[in-house]
């Protein structure tokens, strides 16, 4: 069965710093990855995603992830982060011929000024 | 293009009762999906249409929970009778025709469900 770590619950970061957000995932089969952002009061929304090809894909607001196949790995990263990136932040799994996400516990991102 | 909406957005209920949660996905999406958080756990799925077919109803904890969608439009997921478990935040997703596999889902906001 597949599962995903998010291996810290709250990331607290000022402003202008850079972040990491870490996610494993385990899978015996190829699978899509996904990072997926709920500000507050809001929705989920889709921040990037990584099909195949290039490893490392980009948002339009500055994050990037990078997918290491060897460490299992799907780390979000900003060079530095805004008040407004305040947010929940959900790592997802999908098998290459699966239909449903497999997402991890999430990471609270707090930016302080 | 208006996105996935879920109504209702909250809804407190006493422990035996009966609620129905609707979601209306993306126009077009032959994909839905409801997905549901506990407690500040992860999110899990529930269960998958394709059109008003389940395609795969794997999560749904047990047979309280009856997921319809008649006419392959919108959807309502009801929880009878409700137990305080089933508190949480149940979010619907949607995806493109043709694009279960590799499609992305886009989200609604979730409906949350306390149940006292």
């Amino acid at each position: 069965a597949q599962s995903v770590t998010q291996l810290d619950s709250q990331v607290p970061v000022f402003e202008e710093a850079p972040v990491e957000l870490r996610c494993n995932y385990s899978s015996s089969v190829s699978v899509y990855l996904f990072w997926y952002v709920q500000y507050p009061n809001q929705g989920l929304q889709l921040l990037l995603k990584y099909l195949s090809g290039s490893t490392l894909v980009e948002s339009i607001n500055g994050f990037e992830a990078e997918f290491n196949k060897s460490q299992t790995s799907f780390h979000l990263r900003k060079p530095s982060v805004h008040i407004s990136d305040t947010a929940e932040y959900f790592c997802a799994v999908r098998m290459e011929y699966g239909n449903k996400l497999v997402f991890g516990a999430g990471t609270i991102l707090r930016v302080k000024s | 293009e208006a996105g996935v909406t879920q109504f209702p957005s909250h809804s407190v209920i006493e422990k035996g009762q009966t609620v129905t949660l609707r979601c209306d996905p993306i126009s077009g999406h032959d994909n839905l999906y409801w997905y549901r958080r506990v407690m500040g756990k992860e999110i899990k799925f529930l269960l998958h249409f394709v059109k008003e077919s389940k395609q795969d109803e794997s999560g749904m904890p047990n047979n309280r929970f009856l997921a319809e969608r008649t006419g392959g439009t919108y959807s309502t997921l009801k929880v009878q009778p409700a137990e305080l478990e089933d508190s949480g935040v149940y979010f619907c997703a949607s995806s493109q025709p043709g694009q279960a596999l590799s499609g992305t889902q886009y989200f609604g906001p979730g409906t949350r469900l306390l149940v006292l």
